[in-house]
């Protein structure tokens, strides 16, 4: 069955630093992947979509990489600041072009 | 603008109640999406419609559940005969839609369900 797998512990790191999440998938060949950001108590917010053509996708502090042989994507935030601190998660599209599905998330906290 | 809007925000309820949760989508989007949120969990898709299409029920956990969409715009998710495991956040979101393309999904702050 479709699996997808984010980064189940949190991830900590200091102001200013590097952060990359990883997100990982099984059993199927999505044509695109988007991430959102979900703060607590709200919905998710899109941030990035990356298609299977494409190997980067930037936006601002944001960089999105799609590795269709690793079946993998990273995420990366430069010069991460506290208030980046919130759940990230991973959407490959699945079952159809307007369908996606959602990884468990991964917990970023950026430290002052 | 607006965004995707959803009613009520919490709602506890006695075990056994039938609930309907509410979702008013961005103007002008065709496709709708209801997810339910488990505390640490992903999200879980339940129901998607889009346009005048047969809704893509797939997702639904058993036939207590059941969605509506009228008009092509408003959507109502339906729980009947409620049981504690039905406890969790119910998201819904809305998107553009393109045969083309692939869009983005703007989602409400959900609705919190109690099952007491």
């Amino acid at each position: 069955s479709q699996k997808i797998e984010q980064n189940s512990e949190a991830l900590n790191i200091q102001e200013g630093k590097t952060a990359t999440l990883t997100c990982n998938y099984t059993n199927y060949s999505p044509a695109y992947l988007q991430w959102y950001r979900q703060d607590p108590g709200r919905g998710p917010v899109f941030l990035l979509l990356i298609r299977e053509n494409e190997k980067e996708k930037r936006k601002e502090r944001l960089k999105v990489t799609f590795d269709t042989t690793l079946k993998q994507s990273l995420f990366h935030i430069t010069a991460s600041q506290p208030a980046d601190s919130a759940t990230y998660l991973c959407a490959p599209n699945s079952g159809g072009y307007q369908k996606v599905t959602f990884g468990t998330g991964t917990k970023l906290q950026v430290i002052p | 603008g607006a965004g995707v809007s959803q009613s009520p925000s919490n709602k506890v309820t006695e075990k056994g109640k039938d609930v309907e949760l509410r979702c008013d989508p961005i103007s002008g989007h065709t496709a709708l999406y209801w997810y339910r949120q488990s505390l640490g969990q992903g999200l879980e898709f339940l129901i998607y419609f889009q346009g005048n299409s047969a809704p893509d029920k797939s997702g639904l956990p058993s036939d207590r559940f059941s969605a509506e969409r009228t008009g092509g715009s408003v959507s109502t998710l339906t729980i009947q005969r409620t049981q504690q495991e039905d406890s969790a956040v119910y998201l819904c979101a809305s998107s553009l839609s393109s045969t083309y393309s692939n869009q983005p999904q703007h989602f409400g702050d959900g609705t919190r369900l109690s099952i007491l």
